[in-house]
């Protein structure tokens, strides 16, 4: 049983480099998200989806995209890194979602990505 | 739009020794809350959830957090620490749409 996973576990980026940090679940669960976690500031949120082809924003979206093809995974692109994005991602996911009293989020372990 | 504050940064305790964190909340409605743990380099992981009815919820590990609306606060207690609680604590609260909103964290120390 995998839960959340995360590739890559590292990632370094030039500005204005692209990439994909990817998240897969194998656990039929509906709601997906990213959250970035920053020191002092905590985890925010910056996209979700409750479904395939369903995605939504979050408190951080800007400089980030998401699509949600199928149900397992929810892979989350920077079109352009920035220093600003010099952070650790988090994927979680959950049966029904964050609001569900019997779905808590399961993480997977994060990606530390820093572009430079 | 929601939000959690936690005062404290870093906490230091010794083993054996009782806890609590504090989390405060800002919510117009009726808030789902949650405590969560993460050690280093990995994921987090729920200790417990508020949603209704009894005020004080018991989680894993042997931790409890009542829920105090008059106070907006929702802190989390531990009677007695052991040094494997050493970590980072999150406390989040979510809204009916699923946007969940975390505190800063804060860091436990466990002294031996």
């Amino acid at each position: 049983n995998a839960g959340v996973t995360q590739t890559p576990k590292f990632q370094v980026l030039k500005t204005g480099q692209s990439m994909t940090l990817q998240c897969a679940q194998d656990m039929n669960h509906e709601y997906m998200s990213w959250y970035r976690q920053d020191p002092g500031m905590g985890l925010r949120l910056i996209h979700y989806s409750v479904g395939a082809g369903i995605t939504d924003q979050g408190e951080v979206p800007n400089g980030y995209n998401v699509s949600r093809s199928t149900t397992e995974d929810f892979p989350l692109r920077l079109l352009s890194a920035a220093p600003s994005q010099t952070s650790v991602y988090f994927c979680a996911s959950s049966y029904i979602g964050a609001s569900s009293y019997n779905s808590p989020l399961h993480f997977g372990n994060g990606t530390r990505l820093t572009v430079t | 739009a929601q939000s959690v504050t936690q005062p404290d940064i870093h906490i230091t305790v010794s083993e054996g020794a009782s806890l609590e964190l504090r989390c405060n909340y800002s919510y117009g409605a009726t808030p789902y809350l949650f405590w969560y743990v993460q050690s280093p380099g990995q994921g987090l992981q729920l200790l417990l959830k508020y949603f209704s009815g009894d005020t004080l919820v018991q989680g894993i590990k042997g931790f409890e957090a009542e829920f105090k609306r008059s106070q907006s606060s929702f802190n989390l207690r531990k009677p007695s620490v052991h040094w494997s609680d050493a970590a980072e604590y999150f406390c989040a609260v979510a809204a009916y749409n699923n946007d969940m909103r975390f505190g800063a964290g804060t860091r436990l120390t466990v002294k031996p």
